[in-house]
């Protein structure tokens, strides 16, 4: 048990339903990171916090791709108009020093 | 972008034999070179390096780094069909990214 979860583990959607991810990280991290990983691939990163603020968000993020993380606590991810190629399990991880993940929610799209 | 490129992508080996897998990188702003291990689930911490020539180890692993030459190795003696695994290399640039490698598939034969 790494000490970060994730809400839900598994998620399956219609395409173009909108879902929410929740992440709650290591309480002493004030880093937290979200990943999209497909299968043979490693993670692949989306977005970055430092505390609340959004300091880095990739280029692979449409405008669909939301994240907040509001008191920089826990953090969620919203994909609107969800598509199947959004299928992926989705990671979260926290840091201070070294990076620890959470089990992931995998999220299908039909 | 900063890019990890892993070596084997895939590796075949029998119990009791020693593997090697190869991590090499581009830097900029530099901080750290992590190694995970994957199995079914999310990638679980298994070593970081920040200094050159400095071997980490733990139980039959180890691993060590180049800051020179930008790779990372990482040993595996003595393998355990427990090992099959993902083997993922990850360059920490000052905290604001993880970037992944592709990682390395161990597959340990009894």
């Amino acid at each position: 048990d790494t000490g970060v979860s994730q809400d839900p583990r598994h998620k399956i959607t219609k395409r173009g339903q909108n879902v929410t991810f929740r992440c709650d990280p290591i309480s002493e991290h004030n880093r937290l990171y979200w990943y999209r990983q497909t299968l043979g691939q490693g993670p692949e990163f989306l977005t970055y916090f430092q505390n609340e603020a959004q300091l880095e968000k990739s280029r692979l993020l449409s405008d669909r791709f939301s994240a907040e993380r509001p008191k920089g606590s826990f953090s969620t991810l919203e994909i609107q108009r969800t598509e199947q190629g959004d299928s992926a399990m989705y990671l979260c991880a926290s840091s201070k020093n070294e990076q620890f993940f959470g089990p992931g929610t995998r999220l299908t799209v039909l | 972008e900063d890019k990890v490129v892993q070596s084997p992508l895939s590796l075949v080996v029998h119990e009791g034999d020693t593997v090697t897998l190869n991590c090499s990188y581009e830097v900029t702003n530099f901080r750290s070179l992590l190694w995970y291990k994957q199995e079914k689930k999310a990638p679980t911490f298994l070593f970081m390096l920040t200094s050159s020539g400095i071997e980490k180890k733990s139980g039959r692993l180890s691993s060590i780094l180049d800051k020179k030459e930008l790779f990372s190795i990482l040993n595996i003696t003595a393998t355990q069909t427990g090992d099959s695994a993902v083997y993922l290399c990850a360059e920490d640039n000052y905290g604001q990214n993880f970037v992944f490698g592709p990682g390395t598939r161990l597959s340990v034969l009894p």
